[in-house]
């Protein structure tokens, strides 16, 4: 059963960096893409971007001038950068596994979620 | 960018009830659709993938039904488990999530 585990700071000043690690058990982080997700306390669900083990990123064009995501498969782990935070950045942080359907990729797994507070 | 609206926004219902929830996309999304489950405090629950697919695990009242921009989340009998948050998803151009069902006891 694959299981993922978000991790990193809870708070978080205004205009600094946001860094957050998802650590993936139970199978391999190779051959898939992997996104975050985050959601503002009482409201919905947004795509932040989505790294494939090779590298390779697409990132929500909403956020794409402060997000970066990286992969480090020798550990099972990726990460979300995301710089220049304020307070509507607070949110629960969700990483997910994207599983290809029979054209597109949806999310299967999803960690518990961390939330971050942006406050000085 | 392919906006999705779901309807209604908060639905009240009683044990047994068959419950429906829509969802339209601003574009047609092929059969790019999916459908989670969100409980407060818990990550999302995949339901349906690729608009009708049941997920391994889940319950056979949870169907879903639609194309090109409107969809459907059927629970045929509701039981004490599914009073919860339903939201859409499109991943026909990167991923989209409708703004939620709620779901409450009526």
């Amino acid at each position: 059963q694959v299981q993922l585990q978000e991790s990193g700071p809870g708070l978080v000043k205004p205009s600094e960096t946001l860094s957050l690690t998802c650590t993936v058990s139970g199978g391999s982080i190779s051959n898939y893409y992997w996104s975050w997700v985050r959601q503002p306390a009482g409201k919905g669900l947004e795509w932040i971007g989505r790294v494939y083990t090779s590298g390779s990123t697409n990132y929500n064009p909403s956020l794409k001038s402060r997000v970066t995501m990286s992969v480090d498969t020798s550990n099972n782990q990726f990460s979300l950068k995301l710089s220049s935070v304020t307070a509507a950045d607070t949110a629960v942080y969700y990483c997910a596994r994207n599983i290809a359907g029979r054209g597109g990729y949806y999310f299967d797994y999803w960690g518990q979620g961390t939330l971050v507070t942006v406050d000085s | 960018d392919i906006q999705m609206t779901q309807s209604p926004s908060t639905l009240s219902a009683s044990l047994g009830d068959r419950v429906t929830i829509t969802c339209r996309a601003s574009q047609t999304i092929n059969s790019w659709l999916a459908w989670y489950q969100q409980k407060p405090g818990k990550a999302p629950k995949l339901l349906i993938f690729d608009v009708s697919s049941l997920e391994s695990g889940v319950p056979s009242r949870f169907s879903g039904s639609g194309s090109g921009t409107e969809f459907t989340l059927t629970i045929r009998s509701l039981q004490p488990d599914d009073f919860a948050t339903y939201y859409c998803l499109q991943y026909n151009s990167y991923f989209g999530f409708g703004p939620g069902t709620k779901v409450d006891i009526k």
